[in-house]
């Protein structure tokens, strides 16, 4: 039973545009999301994170939103740069209620073509 | 200042072998949590400790894992025995326990194949 989903396996973009990444989230606990990004053959880092509090955060070219009516969130890169090419891991968290538990989505692969 | 050092990158091991991965955590940071990655589930917690405790290991997939952290700058995964199915990058992370709302550092993982 997944808790996160991201429902796009990948995604591709042309250097410049927008990039969307979507999230789906089932968990009404759920108060506090992450974005973490992936290159091959290294660790997730972390990139930009929202509280429930808020429905936008945003940091230089990355922006989250945050629709908790919908149970969505959605990570927007513009204008994308070759470098953003990773995978992108959206999770979920709820620390009064689970501690310091992370929940992940199955990460989505961004392709941005120069 | 150093991140979450593991141990070793890869390890490539016969079905039935035992094996053992290693972590030691960003100081300071007093809850850790492994992980691992596969094509088909993504990212799934294992198990995670606060203060060299283990407070959820739901995710262990069975009896033949088992984690410790004998103190805060050390931790093992094992596996014993080992099968191919178990072949995966597994992650450890590291984050301060007193801070609720912040992220976790991962590690580089460890990719293990199981021949």
């Amino acid at each position: 039973d997944q808790q996160v989903k991201q429902n796009s396996p990948s995604l591709s973009v042309q250097e410049g545009r927008i990039s969307i990444l979507n999230c789906d989230y089932t968990n009404s606990m759920f108060d506090y999301f992450l974005w973490y990004k992936k290159y091959p053959a290294e660790g997730p880092t972390f990139l930009i994170s929202i509280s429930s509090i808020k429905d936008k955060n945003e940091d230089g070219r990355f922006t989250v939103f945050l629709n908790k009516s919908a149970k969505h969130l959605s990570l927007h890169i513009v204008p994308s740069q070759p470098g953003d090419s990773a995978v992108y891991f959206c999770a979920a968290s709820a620390p009064r209620e689970y501690g310091n538990k992370l929940v992940f989505g199955a990460g989505t692969i961004l392709r941005v073509k120069s | 200042d150093a991140g979450v050092i593991q141990s070793p990158r890869h390890e490539v091991t016969e079905m039935g072998q035992e094996v053992t991965l290693r972590c030691k955590p960003i100081s300071g940071h007093n809850s850790l949590f492994w992980y691992r990655q596969t094509m088909m589930r993504g990212l799934e917690l294992l198990i995670y400790f606060n203060n060299n405790v283990p407070i959820d290991d739901s995710g262990m997939p069975e009896d033949r894992f088992s984690a410790k952290m004998p103190n805060a700058s050390f931790s093992t995964l094992k596996i014993q025995p080992s099968e191919p199915r178990d072949s995966a990058v597994y992650f450890c992370a590291s984050k301060k326990t007193s801070i609720s709302y912040n992220e976790q550092f991962f590690g580089p993982g460890t990719r293990l194949t199981v021949l």
